[in-house]
């Protein structure tokens, strides 16, 4: 079983729906990211952390530390929001800042 | 303006040739890492650095070297003993800090490698 999970892994939607994507783990975690990857492959960081809640414009990243599990959200989606969302946590059992990443959702929005 | 380069963006090898891809940054971050993605698969650790002249192994270190002679620099060589080298290769960085302490990650564009 990946330490990292995700869900779903692929998802289409149509402009304007609220996206949700999840992401479950099973180690201790300092902290968590969000990350997205465009078609061309470069990884941008959008979210780092470790409690409750951060947002950034449309983007709204929540951490449940108890449940280990997290969801990245996205309100009034749009198609340049069809990318790979990756979800990655920062393990306690490593000590050099080193991640553990899921597999990404596919997130594909439809005009 | 800072950031992190990967050259060249697409790379092509003959079976049997050693071949290294470049990773550098201007952000002055004390680490660097060196990550593999393979379709379906998670990023996974290939090296990383925490500090100059220093590097430790990740999870798929064999068949991989690296060297980090300088804060900014930290260049991938996959070698002939590396079984199955196409993938593409991502590079970050991040501020490091102390032992344990996790810091936001920088990536690079990545270098997709093909062998022919």
């Amino acid at each position: 079983k990946n330490e990292v999970e995700q869900s779903p892994q692929n998802l289409t939607a149509q402009e304007g729906e609220f996206i949700t994507i999840n992401c479950s783990y099973s180690v201790g975690i300092s902290a968590l990211h969000w990350l997205q990857q465009h078609p061309g492959g470069g990884i941008v960081s959008l979210f780092m952390l470790s409690s409750g809640k951060k947002k950034h414009g449309r983007l709204i990243a929540t951490i449940n530390i108890q449940e280990k599990h997290s969801s990245l959200h996205i309100t009034a989606s749009h198609p340049r929001d069809s990318a790979v969302y990756i979800c990655a946590v920062g393990a306690h059992r490593g000590s050099q800042g080193n991640l553990i990443f899921g597999k990404g959702t596919k997130l594909s929005v439809k005009p | 303006d800072g950031g992190i380069t990967q050259s060249p963006k697409y790379l092509f090898r003959k079976e049997g040739q050693n071949v290294t891809l470049s990773c550098e940054q201007n952000l002055n971050h004390d680490a660097m890492y060196w990550y593999r993605q393979d379709p379906g698969q998670g990023l996974r650790l290939i090296y990383y650095s925490q500090i100059v002249n220093d590097f430790q192994k990740g999870d798929i270190a064999e068949g991989y070297s690296v060297s980090r002679e300088k804060k900014e620099s930290f260049p991938l060589t996959v070698t002939s003993a590396q079984k199955n080298p196409t993938a593409f290769y991502l590079c970050a960085s991040s501020s490091g800090g102390q032992r344990g302490s996790y810091n936001e990650q920088f990536f690079g564009p990545g270098t997709r490698l093909t062998v022919l």
